[in-house]
């Protein structure tokens, strides 16, 4: 079945430990993206990734790492989470459309 | 740069109205654009999108919308709302394909 996997699906941290959202898709796309949704703020882009190793900066990066080492997968990077990082989280994968995975929740505090 | 504007964060229908959900976009570059569903607990899923030729377009489950160059409007629409239509309506535009740009949604419920 063609899908974008994303793990862990609830995930509740404290400020400051590093975690690793991961993404993988089984359906050869090229492009994957990040996103984080808010309420009234909608879905904003965090970064995206034209194909391995290169990644580029979408609308609200701060705070966030990619790597894109395989096709497959593009995990997403919290360094040093904060509270304000507190969010859902979709990645996904192509251009038209997008095919986007079930989304982490992320609770930092 | 693009961005999008979704009238109406909250939108009810009853069973069988006409539903209608309004987006208007901005872009600098002819526009692809999109309309995305999210229900419960999911990810989202498009409903339909334009990207040139017709600017009536057909999506699933019934919905349409359409392309209005001079209005810079891609309302959604579909003639008749069912109970499993109730969700989040997401719309989006890209204009380089490299960037996606969302509307902050429209969460529609539909009274019985």
């Amino acid at each position: 079945e063609a899908q974008v996997t994303q793990n862990p699906r609830y995930l509740i941290t404290v400020t400051g430990k590093k975690l690793t959202v991961t993404c993988s898709q089984n359906m050869n796309h090229e492009y994957m993206s990040w996103y984080r949704q808010d309420p009234g703020l909608g879905l904003r882009q965090i970064y995206y990734s034209m194909n391995v190793e290169v990644t580029d900066k979408g609308d609200v990066p701060e705070g966030y790492k990619v790597s894109r080492k395989e096709k497959r997968n593009f995990p997403l990077i919290l360094e040093s989470p904060s509270p304000n990082q507190t969010s859902l989280y979709f990645c996904a994968s192509s251009f038209f459309p997008l095919h986007f995975g079930n989304g982490t929740r992320l609770t930092v505090t | 740069a693009q961005s999008v504007t979704q009238l109406g964060s909250h939108v009810s229908v009853s069973e069988g109205a006409l539903v209608l959900l309004r987006c208007n976009y901005s872009s600098s570059v002819p526009p692809y654009l999109f309309w995305y569903v999210q229900y419960p607990n999911q990810g989202l899923q498009l409903l339909l999108k334009y990207t040139t030729g017709a600017t009536l377009v057909k999506g699933i489950n019934g919905f349409e919308a359409e392309f209005k160059k001079s209005e810079t409007s891609f309302h959604l629409t579909k003639p008749s709302a069912h109970m499993s239509d109730a969700a989040e309506y997401f719309c989006a535009v890209s204009g380089t394909g490299n960037q996606f740009y969302f509307g902050t949604g429209t969460s529609l419920t539909v009274i019985p």
